[in-house]
């Protein structure tokens, strides 16, 4: 059973873009919503973080919106640029510390 | 240093052979893992280490075998693998397990298995 749904599969943007990913879950357990971007032959790396009681985070160019009623989440990269082209994986950890993974979602930023 | 590094970054191995994989970070951490992922995948965990002890194993195959010598250090020791084994093997660490504490990734072992 697919725990954490991850869309869209693929997406492509002009620079300056906005690209926004989506996932949701079921299981009322997770307790904290991480995003990994990862290249091409690297490991994943995290991104931005957000826990449950809180709607919405920033860092940088990098948005997480949280939507705890509807159980979903999102990641909006502002000003996309060509170099933030990579797959992109939300994750949702349970209070116990046990991560499950969406399916990603691969990114492609033209010039 | 917030590196975590993996040994070797190829493996190319037979199905009768028995060979080891490698990861080491030097950030005091306490908990390491071991994901594999195939390609356009998700990285799926396998083992996670707390304090050198095995905390979790994810109904893996026997085959796999994971050690943590030191809380620096952390192996997977491959013996009679399949083909469907082959993928990218992952290590990574976190102050402690739970919630909250981020995971830092090293760049992987691709493995192939003929």
């Amino acid at each position: 059973q697919q725990q954490v749904k991850q869309s869209p599969q693929s997406l492509i943007v002009q620079k300056g873009g906005i690209p926004i990913i989506n996932c949701a879950y079921e299981n009322t357990a997770f307790d904290y919503f991480p995003w990994y971007q990862q290249f091409p032959g690297k490991g994943p790396a995290l991104l931005i973080a957000i826990r449950p009681d809180v709607s919405e985070k920033k860092e940088g160019r990098f948005t997480i919106s949280f939507n705890k009623s509807a159980k979903q989440f999102s990641l909006h990269i502002m000003d996309s640029q060509p170099g933030d082209s990579a797959t992109y994986f939300c994750a949702a950890i349970t209070n116990a510390g046990k991560s499950t993974f969406g399916d990603g979602t691969t990114l492609t930023v033209k010039p | 240093d917030t590196e975590v590094t993996q040994t070797p970054k190829h493996l190319v191995m037979g199905m009768t052979n028995k060979k080891s994989l490698k990861c080491e970070q030097h950030m005091g951490h306490r908990a390491m893992y071991w994901y594999k992922q195939k390609a356009k995948k998700p990285p799926e965990l396998m083992f996670v280490y707390s304090y050198e002890k095995l905390s979790i194993n994810e109904s893996v195959p026997s085959r796999f075998s994971p050690e943590c010598p030191n809380s620096s250090l952390l192996n997977l020791h491959l013996h009679a693998l399949q083909p469907e084994d082959s993928a990218l093997y992952l290590c990574a660490s976190s102050q402690g397990y739970g919630v909250g504490y981020e995971q830092y990734f090293g760049p992987g072992t691709r493995l192939t298995v003929t």
